[in-house]
């Protein structure tokens, strides 16, 4: 299986940066795309889609939220930070079966 | 606007069964495959099982594998999961999700989660 790992947390301030990243021990790149997801999940609620195929903004989730990397290296980066954005983040792949997520990085506000 | 309702969970006996839905609204269910993603307590996401469009292709994680049944009814727009042979280990909320196009896409919807309590 790939195993993907992100820090358990993170603290930021409000306004300023902050970049999550996922590493995984198997490269996620497959014909031209990387198969690595972003997604955000608050307390108590479902998932959110963020970002699909390591850079493309989903649907509805605002422009502060950018993703790149490939290969085995990727990071997801909120700029501006706002305080409605505390919640886990969780990073998945979808190059090899069968799919795995990260641990999460939860993101808390200095 | 898409919906994704999940319905069947509960507490349940190890050894014994339980079998989810999700009844999907505002897309055409038929186009998309589908999958449950799980999540035990205070614990992060774990993919379950994924069918395909029309339920001629199926995947599972090995430890579900022969136990769990991920079926579909596009008549009635209906995602199903049959869980057998339950363990405590699999008490979880489970999710319905779509993928947004096949198997390999990411899970663009998600459904809001029904809790699953495997225990004497």
């Amino acid at each position: 299986d790939i195993v993907l790992t992100q820090s358990p947390a993170l603290a930021v301030s409000l306004g300023q940066r902050a970049t999550i990243s996922c590493k995984t021990n198997q490269n996620v790149d497959y014909y031209g795309n990387s198969y690595m997801h972003w997604y955000q999940q608050k307390p108590g609620q479902q998932p959110k889609l963020l970002i699909y195929l390591a850079s493309n903004l989903a649907s509805g989730i605002p422009a502060r939220f950018s993703g790149r990397g490939s290969g085995t290296d990727f990071t997801l980066t909120i700029d501006p930070v706002e305080a409605d954005d505390t919640a886990t983040y969780y990073c998945q792949q979808s190059r090899n079966l069968p799919w795995t997520f990260g641990g999460g990085t939860k993101l808390e506000l200095k | 606007e898409v919906q994704l309702v999940e319905s069947g969970g509960g507490l349940v006996q190890p050894g014994r069964s339980m079998k989810l839905s999700c009844a999907a609204s505002g897309f055409t269910f038929n186009n998309y495959d589908m999958a449950w993603v799980c999540q035990a307590p205070k614990k992060g996401l774990e993919w379950v099982a994924t069918i395909s469009y029309d339920g001629s292709s199926t995947y599972y994680r090995d430890s579900v594998k022969g136990r769990f049944t991920i079926s579909r009814d596009n008549a009635k727009s209906t995602l199903y999961l049959q869980m057998d042979s339950l363990r405590s280990e699999d008490t979880a909320t489970y999710y319905c999700a779509r993928h947004d196009g096949g198997y390999r896409e990411s899970l663009d919807y998600w459904g809001q989660g029904v809790m699953v309590t495997v225990s004497s």
